[in-house]
């Protein structure tokens, strides 16, 4: 069965620091995607990054970077240079794009990051 | 553009009351879905649509039932609602599938729903 896994439920980091956010995932399938959403204290949900399971390279978008080990099944999020707003509560998903194609995603259970001043 | 919008934001229904929970999105998108959001267990999904009048079950679909009459609503019903399903509930859209490479076909969300049932 597909499955998410971030074992890290709360991380503390310095402003101004990088932080590494853990996500591991189980799935059967070749073709795959890797999602890192963001969910601020106020409640809505915010898309970050995407990784496709054949992209060579690892994602960046600005800060944001996805470090992908595809033998180890693991899709980490790297925040560089920490800032305040960046406080939150980070999902990793995953979507399976293999015959069934619905689109679904399956999400982790969460990390709460607080940058601290 | 107001891209994915629920109403109501905030709602407090009694054991055995029935409501409906209306997404609405103006992207011109195929697929929608309908999450719940519980303390420590991430987002499941209850429902999802891949085209105007189809529906699926989703992870957790017990005591929900849905409906996608017009491309751009898709509505989630509780028939009898039940303590277990106070949450916060998520209705999320996207353009399409897609595969693993290239364009990621990222699910857009709504701002949620707080829903209680005492």
């Amino acid at each position: 069965a597909q499955k998410i896994t971030q074992t890290q439920p709360g991380m503390f980091v310095q402003e101004k620091e990088a932080v590494t956010l853990d996500c591991t995932y189980d799935t059967s399938d070749q073709s795959y995607g890797l999602f890192w959403y963001k969910q601020p204290s106020s409640g809505e949900m915010i898309f970050l990054i995407y990784q496709g399971s054949y992209d060579e390279q690892n994602a960046t978008e600005g800060r944001y970077s996805l470090n992908f080990q595809k033998a180890r099944k693991s899709a980490n999020l790297v925040i560089s240079a920490s800032q305040l707003g960046d406080s939150a509560m980070y999902f990793c998903a995953m979507r399976e794009a293999g015959s069934s194609n619905t689109g679904k995603l399956i999400f982790g259970q969460g990390t709460t990051l607080q940058v601290k001043p | 553009n107001a891209g994915v919008t629920q109403t109501p934001k905030f709602r407090v229904l009694k054991t055995g009351q029935s409501m409906t929970l209306l997404c609405a999105q103006d992207m011109n998108h195929e697929y929608m879905y309908w999450y719940r959001q519980d303390p420590g267990m991430g987002l499941r999904l209850i429902h999802y649509s891949v085209g105007e009048g189809t529906t699926a079950k989703g992870e957790v679909p017990d005591g929900y039932n849905v409906s996608r009459l017009k491309k751009q609503n898709f509505l989630l019903g509780l028939e009898s609602a039940a303590p277990s399903q106070t949450s916060v509930y998520f209705c999320a859209s996207s353009y399409l599938s897609g595969t693993s490479g290239g364009v990621s076909y990222e699910q857009y969300f709504g701002p949620g729903t707080r829903l209680t049932v005492t």
